[in-house]
């Protein structure tokens, strides 16, 4: 259990144009989901994290405008980087909220690599 | 806020030696840590956890235990394996409150030669 899809797993777009990923918790129900960037060789950067039925919070530095996240469902997240640029390029993951025990466990998808020509 | 500091950065080991990961925390309401693993190109797989009721966990060859007292927790692989080789990431959170942000250690790149 606890499967989370990220698609599409690489996208490569020109300068100006957008991206979605999509970000699915498969086999449970997550009210929270959260998207990172990840730079090589260095550890994960939260950028948002994504409510269901509501506005995501976003950290500090991370543009709302440029990076759009909708929580549509308790089961699908997405991202759209919007008028991307080379600085974009990256490897964004998503990882999925679910309750176990009184505690909080996070499960992540298999990422989707960003290239921006 | 949470700040996690993960030690060594890289780590070697023969096959069948042990691997030691180290991580220390400073907020002392974390209550849960996990540990993922990541492979190249991959997303990270969240391979063991523990919660701050308990002081240590195993299972199979992963072991994780935690020092409440002196806020630090570590990874213990036993009998490595070449597809143990992966960057592993430590994180820290308080688990049971709404916020849970994971805090993450910088990862310790992992090595073992067959």
């Amino acid at each position: 259990g606890a499967v989370v899809s990220q698609h599409p797993s690489r996208v490569i777009c020109k300068s100006g144009t957008s991206v979605k990923i999509e970000c699915r918790s498969l086999d449970f129900q997550a009210t929270t989901m959260f998207w990172y960037r990840q730079f090589p060789k260095q550890s994960l950067m939260l950028m948002a994290t994504s409510n269901e039925g509501s506005k995501a919070t976003y950290e500090q530095g991370v543009e709302k405008d440029k990076f759009l996240i909708n929580h549509a469902s308790l089961t699908l997240s997405t991202l759209t980087v919007t008028s991307a640029h080379p600085e974009d390029s990256s490897f964004y993951i998503c990882s999925a909220r679910r309750s176990s025990g009184g505690f909080y466990e996070q499960y992540f998808g298999p990422g989707t690599r960003l290239t921006v020509t | 806020g949470e700040n996690v500091e993960q030690h060594p950065s890289t780590l070697s080991v023969q096959e069948g030696d042990s691997a030691v990961i180290k991580c220390t925390y400073s907020d002392s309401a974390s209550n849960y840590f996990p540990w993922y693993k990541q492979e190249l190109g991959k997303g990270p797989q969240l391979i063991i956890d523990i919660r701050s009721n308990v002081g240590e966990k195993k299972d199979q060859r992963i072991a994780v235990t935690l020092n409440k007292t002196a806020k630090h927790f570590s990874l213990h692989i036993t009998e490595t394996q070449p597809e143990d080789s992966a960057v592993y990431f430590c994180a820290a959170s308080r688990g049971r409150t709404g916020a849970n942000n994971l805090f993450f250690g910088t990862g310790t790149r992992l090595t073992v030669i067959p």
